[in-house]
């Protein structure tokens, strides 16, 4: 199985921060990949998919880039909103990954 | 609009069956695979397979292989999620997913959108 790995685990921000995380897969997974918000006792909803196209209704301050190896997520200017949990994901083999996770709370 | 709803919360016991199922609308079921993604209690998202409806095939993570079974009724644009020999660490929050294709920029990418709203399984002796 390709192995998803990202950093931090967590981090603490402030409203208005720029915020970057990090996905690394254990080899190649081309663009296919896709990341995730996750707010507690919520279903997670897609915010980025094949590493830089934006899904309908995500606010722009989010932004993704990378292929390969190594992606980032990029939250521009951090809202109270976007105080949550985001997952990395591929979708290059036939049997789907997450990374395990990067909570964002409030400093 | 597009939405899955999912059954209720469960309670096993240990060696048990448990079965989660996944009702669709607001789109053509049979054109979309299934995916079901399961999260522990304050863990992270974990994968676990997926159906294609109109043929039933199927693939799951390798270690759920011989433990889950993963179908749909079409006729209800419903899909099911079987996980048998329960123990204590299956005790989670069970999602389903659509699966999106796009195949724009000389590339076809998957993302799951939209989730269903979660089903709570909880295994106790």
């Amino acid at each position: 199985d390709i192995q998803m790995t990202q950093s931090p685990s967590s981090l603490s921000a402030s409203v208005g921060d720029r915020v970057t995380i990090t996905c690394r897969a254990s080899q190649s997974i081309s663009s296919y990949l896709n990341w995730y918000q996750q707010k507690p006792g919520k279903a997670p909803k897609v915010l980025i998919y094949a590493a830089s196209s934006l899904q309908n209704g995500v606010p722009s301050r989010f932004s993704g880039s990378g292929s390969g190896t190594d992606f980032t997520l990029t939250i521009s200017s951090l809202q109270p909103e976007d105080f949550a949990t985001y997952y990395c994901q591929q979708s290059y083999s036939i049997s789907w990954t997450f990374g395990q996770g990067t909570k964002v709370e409030i400093k | 609009q597009v939405q899955l709803v999912q059954s209720g919360a469960e309670v096993k016991m240990p060696g048990a069956s448990v079965k989660v199922s996944c009702k669709s609308s607001g789109y053509t079921f049979s054109n979309y695979y299934i995916h079901w993604v399961r999260q522990a209690p304050g863990q992270g998202l974990e994968w676990m397979g997926w159906i294609k409806p109109n043929s039933g095939a199927t693939n799951s993570a390798q270690k759920f292989q011989g433990r889950v079974t993963l179908t749909t009724d079409t006729s209800i644009t419903t899909a099911y999620m079987e996980l048998s020999r329960l123990t204590h660490d299956d005790t989670a929050v069970y999602y389903c997913a659509r699966d999106v294709k796009d195949c724009s920029g000389g590339i076809c990418s998957n993302w799951l959108d939209p989730w269903g709203q979660g089903t709570l399984v909880s295994v106790s002796s």
